[in-house]
Formats: structure tokens, sequence, C-alpha cells
């Protein structure tokens, strides 16, 4: 049983195209994560939910636009696709208490912009 | 805000030991190590809490100085499994937001 899944693993799009990632997590957790990993492996985050409500936007641009429909789904739309998009996203749930606990991550979603 | 792991990159022998060392300038309420393979997701080693508190891998061990804002991670007789890129993350407290490192790349070969 995979703890986080998401899909698709890849996607391949034209510049100005717009697409979804889906992310799903059945370990009970009330935390989900958007991570955004470039070229260079740098791991950044773009959004935290917790319990379905946003509570981190690290100045995402707004053509990124996630939805949770329950705490244990997370989705991401992005419109108007560039090429500095092409990125690998990971999505990652943690159990929230006085800090953040462990984070797990889900296999990544790998988008190339052409 | 980001933190600062070195060195960036280390290459061990089979059985040698290697430290890697993340450093804020921020006050911080805990520091995390995960390890990514090529191609995989990042996984969880370790948490190093403000006050002392540690939960993660047994064969791996760190430490936190929060008076300095600084964690290393001691990697002891290392194996080839242990190849991979270690990030370090770390919190201000309140939760919901681990900020990670660049990584530290290490190769073990044999």
């Amino acid at each position: 049983d995979t703890a986080v899944s998401q899909t698709p693993k890849y996607l391949v799009t034209q510049m100005g195209n717009d697409k979804s990632i889906k992310c799903e997590q059945n370990l009970g957790h009330d935390t989900m994560y958007w991570y955004k990993q470039d070229s260079k492996k740098f791991l950044k985050i773009m959004f935290s939910y917790n319990n379905k409500e946003l509570i981190i936007n690290e100045t995402v641009p707004n053509r990124f636009s996630p939805k949770s429909p329950d705490k244990a789904h997370l989705n991401l739309h992005i419109n108007s696709l560039e090429l500095g998009d092409s990125a690998v996203y990971f999505c990652a749930s943690s159990q929230e208490g006085r800090v953040t606990g462990e984070l797990f991550f889900g296999e990544g979603s790998r988008l190339t912009v052409l | 805000q980001q933190p600062v792991q070195s060195p960036q990159a280390v290459i061990l022998r089979e059985g040698e030991d290697a430290v890697i060392n993340c450093s804020s300038s921020k006050a911080l309420y805990s520091v995390h190590w995960y390890r990514q393979k090529h191609g995989e997701a990042p996984v969880f080693l370790m948490i190093l809490l403000k006050g002392g508190e540690q939960k993660g891998h047994e064969k791996i061990s760190a430490s936190f100085n929060e008076k300095k804002q600084q964690s290393s991670l001691y990697l002891t007789a290392s194996q080839l499994s242990y190849s991979g890129t270690y990030f370090c993350g770390t919190e201000r407290g309140g939760g919901f937001k681990t900020i990670f490192g660049a990584g530290t790349r290490l190769f073990v070969k044999a």
C-alpha cells in the first residue's frame, strides 16, 4: 500500500498549456504539502495545507492553484505553463504537532515543458 | 532563510566516516535530515528538536546546537547504500514549513 501516491509520474507538455497533478495519502495525516525540486536539486516548499485549509503559500505565482477536497487529497493545477516550471513536483504529508513531524513524500511527478 | 549545508559533495570508501553540517542564520526549533537517492523521493532519517529530543534512524546519529543554530549528521562505517543526496530541513517553530538546504551529495565506493 503506497502511503503517498501522485499521478501522473511524468508529464510532457507545451508552453502555455494547463496541467494537473493529483496526490492522495492514506496515512491519516492532517497536513499535506507541495514541494518543487528543480534541475539543481533544490527542494523548495510551495504550499502547506492543514485539514483542507491553506496554511503556507510561499510566494508561488498564481498560475499555480492547489486544491484540497479533503484532508487525504491535495491536487495542483498549473495554468499557462512556462519553461521554468519544468521540475519534479513532490507531494508530502505529515502529522503536525508543535513541530512538523516526519515528512512522507510521494514518488514525484516530473513535469517537462517544451 | 535557507539553511547552508557543507560540504557540497563527499566521496568515501566503504567503511569510512563522514560528517555533514547544516547551519542557519535564524533561531531554529527543529532540524530534519533526509536522504534522497537518484530518481527517488527524499526519505526521512532523523528529527532533532529544541531541548534535545531526537527521533529517527538507529544507525545514523546527529547533533543539534541550538545556540549556534547548527546541526551535524554523522555517518559512521559508511556502506554503499549510504550513497545519495542528504538534505537538512529547518523549522523556526509553528510547524507547516520545513525549509531545505541545497543538499550534500555523498558517494560511497567499494
